[in-house]
């Protein structure tokens, strides 16, 4: 069975800063790895997706992650973070023998001014 | 071209009672999945549909039900409500499902409180 793992509910960056949100899977064929955002009071929006092409994966409004099968991960970052990227993150896993997408417990990310 | 649509947006119901939550999938797409999302237990999946049939479950009680139309709508319905369903429910629609890398495009949810 397939299973996501995010390390931190709560992470706090700086405007500015570096955004680092980290996911660990579990999968014993290749995954297919997904990152979303909600916003308050909204559903999830898709930032991106690995399906086995790149290992770096470039997703939208800045955001991307690294696919690294040694480590089991797939973290997404975001050079420079902005207030509007306030929200709660999930990573999610799927494979092609699968049927159900499994989503991690997801992280709120908090900017400070 | 229209996003998931569900509907209602919020609903407010007492212990015992049933629910009927709606989602319309976009234009095109015949996999609708539904997914609880609370706090403690984040989301997790309910089951999918597609062409009228479920196709899949998650690890909830029969209480919990949903069917499929012709036009790909999708209901879910819970009986004999309890405390612990209040939740946000969620719809995800995608072309034809089935996990694999296609995207779920996902609604707003209908926010259940419970009482």
């Amino acid at each position: 069975a397939q299973s996501v793992t995010q390390l931190g509910s709560h992470v706090s960056v700086s405007e500015g800063a570096l955004v680092l949100l980290r996911c660990n899977y579990s999968s014993s064929v290749p995954p297919y790895l997904f990152w979303y955002v909600q916003y308050p009071n909204q559903g999830l929006q898709l930032l991106l997706k690995y399906t086995s092409a790149a290992t770096l994966v470039k997703g939208i409004n800045g955001f991307e992650a690294e696919f690294k099968k040694s480590e089991t991960s797939f973290h997404l970052t975001k050079p420079s973070a902005h207030m509007s990227d306030a929200a709660e993150y999930f990573c999610a896993v799927t494979t092609n023998r699968d049927d159900k997408i499994i989503f991690g417990k997801g992280t709120r990310l908090h900017i400070l001014p | 071209k229209a996003g998931v649509t569900q509907t209602p947006r919020y609903l407010i119901k007492t212990r015992g009672q049933q629910v009927t939550l709606s989602c319309s999938p976009i234009s095109g797409h015949r996999s609708v999945s539904w997914y609880q999302q609370t706090p403690g237990q984040g989301l997790q999946f309910l089951f999918e549909y597609f062409s009228e049939t479920q196709r899949n479950k998650g690890n909830f009680p029969g209480r919990f039900s949903g069917r499929q139309f012709s036009n790909s709508r999708s209901e879910m319905n819970v009986s004999t409500l309890e405390l612990g369903d209040s939740a946000l429910y969620l719809c995800a629609s995608s072309l034809v499902g089935g996990g694999d890398q296609e995207t779920q495009y996902f609604g707003p949810g209908t926010r259940l409180l419970v009482l």
